[in-house]
């Protein structure tokens, strides 16, 4: 069990749709982040949020949409996604302050195929 | 701008031999270094992690890391690899908030 959740864990969905990613921090943290695991390239950071504030977007197609409505919790909305979507993607959270040295804590992910 | 590059995407040992994964690091201030364990389907697990003070960091599991700032390097160890270490194994290094960047993992495996 870890102290960041990820719902759904297993999510397929088509070109066409709507869907979204859940994540939930239990562990009181200022920081959550949507990273994205393909097979055969390093983790990619999504999104970065400090104190429910976006500050960070690497790039990301606007078919994905983070929201976080508050230092708890963290969703990725998703819409018109294509097949090279299909990925695991982590939420983490950590606690950001001084220094750099803080532990990132990642939840299980959310393994998604895209048809 | 830092990165982490390990070396060999597959090592293969027997069980009970050394484990040994390489992770060389590249940043132009001390860095924070990690590594993390991901056993399939599961997301990436803290092993061990150096921030500051000894260089030889114990993790757990039965796993060590040393710090060694002239050779840039951060490689992982555990003398007697056991099956259920299997997994994919993931160095990182972070010198900022929010920024931790990751190798391309070393996915071990462990023969009979």
């Amino acid at each position: 069990e870890t102290g960041v959740t990820q719902t759904p864990r297993h999510l397929v969905m088509g070109m066409t749709n709507k869907k979204s990613l859940k994540c939930e921090q239990h562990l009181g943290h200022n920081a959550m982040y949507w990273y994205k695991q393909s097979a055969k390239k390093p983790l990619e950071l999504m999104f970065v949020y400090n104190f429910k504030e976006q500050t960070e977007n690497n790039s990301v197609p606007s078919r994905f949409s983070p929201e976080c409505p508050n230092s708890s919790h963290l969703f990725l909305h998703l819409h018109t996604l294509q097949p090279e979507d299909s990925a695991l993607y982590l939420c983490a959270s950590s606690q950001e302050g001084r220094g750099a040295g803080n532990t990132i804590y990642f939840g299980e992910g959310s393994w998604l195929t895209v048809v | 701008a830092q990165s982490v590059t390990q070396l060999g995407s597959h090592v293969s040992v027997s069980e009970g031999a050394l484990v040994l994964l390489r992770c060389n690091y590249s940043s132009s201030v001390p860095p924070y270094l990690f590594w993390y364990v991901q056993y399939p389907n599961q997301g990436l697990q803290l092993l061990l992690k150096y921030t500051t003070g000894a260089t030889l960091v114990k993790g757990i599991n039965g796993f060590e890391a040393e710090f060694k700032k002239s050779e840039t390097s951060f490689h992982l160890t555990k003398p007697s690899a056991h099956m259920s270490d299997a997994a994919e194994y993931f160095c990182a290094v972070r010198v900022n908030n929010n920024d931790m960047r990751f190798g391309a993992g070393t996915r071990l495996t462990v023969k009979p």
